[in-house]
């Protein structure tokens, strides 16, 4: 089992729709994760991290679920601008200094 | 400001031939990164350095692959005798401090072609 697991997707939706992504992780020692935001062909960029039980940056609302180990991206009014990969992270693999990332679940957000 | 830089930003290479991936990463980051990333895979991690103290090499995937970064600042990821598995973009972020809950920020990735 990979350490960090996502849907891949991809999950097409229509603008103003609300969207989630769950991403399960099985390190229980993570004390606290990210979600990147990727564009065809660009590098990762940050859209949001996850410390204690969540967090919201307008539109986006991020939830982690230390019980089930698992944590949720939440997009409200979705926009076209939204359609990209969205990786779930977790900065501290088991042992070293890993970065362990999901494979990602795509979004298309269509008009 | 400037962020994190890769050259060559494409490269193409035969079968056999060695290739040298350069990373600048922002100025005063004191950890650094390199990632291998398969088309429709997510970065998967090879070393991490902490100024010049390579810290963790657990992810290079033979000892074809080898990474320096002699005064703390720019790094070098080098291929021997490429293959065409090695075929990928190769990713280099670098992160401020130690602390792992920080930010990582990408260079653009050298997309790498081996035939």
């Amino acid at each position: 089992r990979k350490e960090v697991e996502q849907d891949p997707g991809p999950f097409n939706v229509p603008e103003g729709a609300t969207v989630a992504f769950n991403c399960t992780y099985s390190n229980s020692a993570s004390q606290s994760f990210f979600w990147y935001r990727q564009d065809c062909r660009k590098e990762p960029k940050l859209l949001m991290s996850v410390y204690s039980s969540g967090n919201e940056d307008g539109r986006f609302t991020a939830q982690l679920n230390r019980a089930s180990q698992y944590i949720s991206l939440l997009i409200r009014d979705s926009k076209l601008s939204d359609s990209a990969t969205y990786l779930c992270v977790s900065p501290r693999g088991t042992g070293g200094f890993k970065t362990i990332f999901g494979a990602g679940t795509r979004l298309f957000v269509k008009a | 400001g400037a962020g994190v830089s890769q050259s060559p930003r494409y490269k193409v290479a035969k079968r056999g031939q060695d290739v040298a991936l350069r990373c600048d990463p922002i100025s005063g980051h004191v950890s650094l990164f390199w990632y291998q990333q398969a088309l429709g895979q997510g970065p998967e991690f090879l070393t991490y350095f902490q100024n010049e103290a390579q810290l963790d090499k657990s992810g290079l995937p033979s000892d074809r692959f080898f990474a320096e970064r002699p005064e703390g600042s720019v790094s070098t990821l080098k291929i021997q005798r490429t293959q065409q598995e090695d075929s990928a973009v190769y990713l280099c972020a670098s992160r401020s401090s130690v602390t792992s809950y920080n930010e990582q920020f990408f260079g653009p990735g050298t997309r790498l072609t081996v035939l």
